[in-house]
C-alpha cells in the first residue's frame, strides 16, 4: 500500500556534526512534502517544504533533498545543536486518483534525533 | 505570525463528561484541521474544515463532534469518551486546503479516566 516511512527510528549525533534524516515514500503521485520538528510536549513545527518540481531546497541550516526516481526524501541539518534534539516527521501531501490534491497530509513514523553536547 | 493557539493545555475527564477543545488562528487561514496523536506515533488526521465547512471526516467516532463557528475558530466537542481516546489533540491551519503548509498548535493533552 501507499506509505511514508523513515529508514532510521533514532539518530544520535555530536554537537557540531551534520545530521541526515531519511524518508521513503511509495506514492509517485505525491507532489508536496514537508518536514516537521516536534519537541517533547509541543506541536509539530514546520521546518521546510519542497514540491515535486524541485530536487533541493535550502533553509537556515537545513536542506531538503528530493529524489523522485527512488522516492526518497532527506533532511540535512548542518552544525547540529542540542536544541535540534526532537522527533522529526516527514509528511506527504497525497493526491487522489484523479490527480487533484486533497491537501491531506500523511506523516511518516518519525525519527528521534538526539544531539550530545 | 504563524501562531495557532489551543485551550486547554491539559484536560482530564471521566467517561460520562462533556468537554470541548478550542483552537484559534488569526492568520486568515481558510482551512483548519484536527489531528490525534498517541505517544511515540505520528499525528493522525481526524477532521478537515475548508471555508468553515466540514470537508473530511476520517471515520471518526461520533463521540467526537467538530464545530467551526467562524473562520478563526475550531472546536472539538467530546462526549462519552473512552480511555483509549487519551492522546494529544492537535489543531492545525493552512492558507487553503490544497498543498499548503499546515501550521500546528501546541495541542491539548487529554486523559480520559
Amino acid at each position: 500500500g501507499e506509505s511514508v516511512g523513515l529508514h532510521l527510528p533514532t539518530l544520535s549525533v555530536q554537537e557540531g556534526d551534520n545530521s541526515i534524516i531519511n524518508c521513503a515514500y511509495s506514492n509517485s503521485a505525491s507532489d508536496y512534502f514537508i518536514w516537521y520538528k516536534q519537541e517533547s510536549g509541543k506541536g509539530p513545527q514546520f521546518i521546510i517544504d519542497i514540491r515535486s518540481n524541485m530536487d533541493k531546497r535550502q533553509g537556515q541550516r537545513v536542506t531538503v533533498l528530493l529524489n523522485k526516481t527512488v522516492k526518497h526524501l532527506s533532511l540535512q541539518i548542518a552544525a547540529t545543536q542540542p536544541g535540534d534534539s526532537a522527533v522529526y516527521f516527514c509528511a506527504e501531501c497525497r493526491s487522489n486518483a484523479g490527480g487533484t490534491s486533497y491537501g491531506k497530509l500523511t506523516f511518516g513514523q518519525g525519527t528521534i534525533l538526539t544531539v550530545h553536547p | 505570525d504563524t501562531e495557532v493557539t489551543q485551550t486547554p493545555k491539559h484536560l482530564v475527564m471521566g467517561m460520562t463528561n462533556k468537554k470541548s477543545l478550542k483552537c484559534e488562528q488569526h492568520m486568515g487561514h481558510r482551512a483548519m484541521y484536527w489531528y490525534k496523536q498517541k505517544a511515540k506515533k505520528p499525528p493522525e488526521l481526524m477532521f478537515v474544515y475548508s471555508y468553515e465547512k466540514l470537508s473530511i471526516n476520517e471515520s471518526v467516532p461520533s463521540r467526537f463532534s467538530p464545530e467551526c463557528p467562524n473562520s478563526s475558530l475550531l472546536n472539538l466537542h467530546l462526549h462519552a469518551l473512552q480511555p483509549e481516546d487519551s492522546a494529544l489533540y492537535l489543531c492545525a491551519s493552512s492558507q487553503d486546503f490544497e498543498q499548503e503548509t499546515q501550521y500546528f498548535g501546541p495541542g491539548t493533552r487529554l486523559l480520559v479516566l
